[in-house]
């Protein structure tokens, strides 16, 4: 059974501050994807990473793909108070149709 | 606007009533999936449909029914609610059965069972 881990569950900061959200596998993904949800809401793709080593950047986000594809993290630089939501890392079963998620990582942002 | 949508958004239950959660989506998705979500254990999907006419269990499917009526719409059915089944259910949809195609997911049912 494929799983991933999401690190750190919970993390509350201050309005300007960096931060870094990993997720990590012992199974290799064809893609990662990062969600972001909001109290309320279903899950909204933020970005999905195919390539073993890349990155990608959504404004004060970053988001990286580990080399083998088992891994991927995401770093906001400059938080701010609306990006308070629940970060959810999504892997894709390789050669099939399903997607495992991360228990995901719960951010608040105080300004 | 174009999305997923659940229905209904809340219900309680009591024990061994039986309920069909519904979901329709009306982006011209092939593939349809139900999650529920419970605090610290992130979405596990229950059942899956790769495509029309198609249906999987998923991580833990047991206690669920699923039925994909059309390319549109993907029930889930509780026969005899147990309290292990009070959660958040979430249904989404993808283009293609490509895995690396982003889902669209529902606002959620949020089911209590006493």
């Amino acid at each position: 059974t494929q799983l991933l881990e999401q690190s750190p569950q919970f993390l509350s900061i201050q309005e300007g501050e960096n931060l870094t959200v990993y997720c990590n596998s012992s199974s290799v993904f064809s893609s990662l994807q990062w969600y972001r949800q909001e109290p309320g809401e279903g899950p909204v793709l933020l970005v999905t990473v195919v390539t073993g080593g890349e990155v990608k950047k959504l404004k004060r986000l970053t988001f990286q793909f580990g080399d083998a594809r088992k891994d991927s993290s995401l770093h906001i630089t400059a938080a701010q108070p609306g990006d308070t939501g629940l970060y959810l890392c999504a892997g894709a079963e390789t050669g099939g149709f399903k997607t495992i998620f991360g228990a995901g990582t719960r951010l608040f942002v105080k300004a | 606007n174009a999305g997923v949508t659940q229905t209904p958004k809340f219900q309680v239950l009591k024990t061994g009533q039986s309920m069909t959660l519904q979901c329709a989506q009306d982006m011209n998705h092939n593939s349809m999936y139900w999650y529920r979500q419970d605090p610290g254990m992130g979405l596990r999907l229950i059942y899956y449909s790769a495509s029309e006419g198609t249906t999987d269990k998923g991580e833990v499917p047991n206690g669920y029914n699923v039925s994909r009526l059309n390319k549109r719409e993907f029930s889930l059915r509780l026969e005899s609610a147990a309290p292990s089944q009070t959660s958040v259910y979430f249904c989404a949809s993808r283009a293609l059965g490509d895995p690396n195609q982003p889902q669209h997911f529902g606002d959620g049912t949020r089911l209590s069972i006493l």
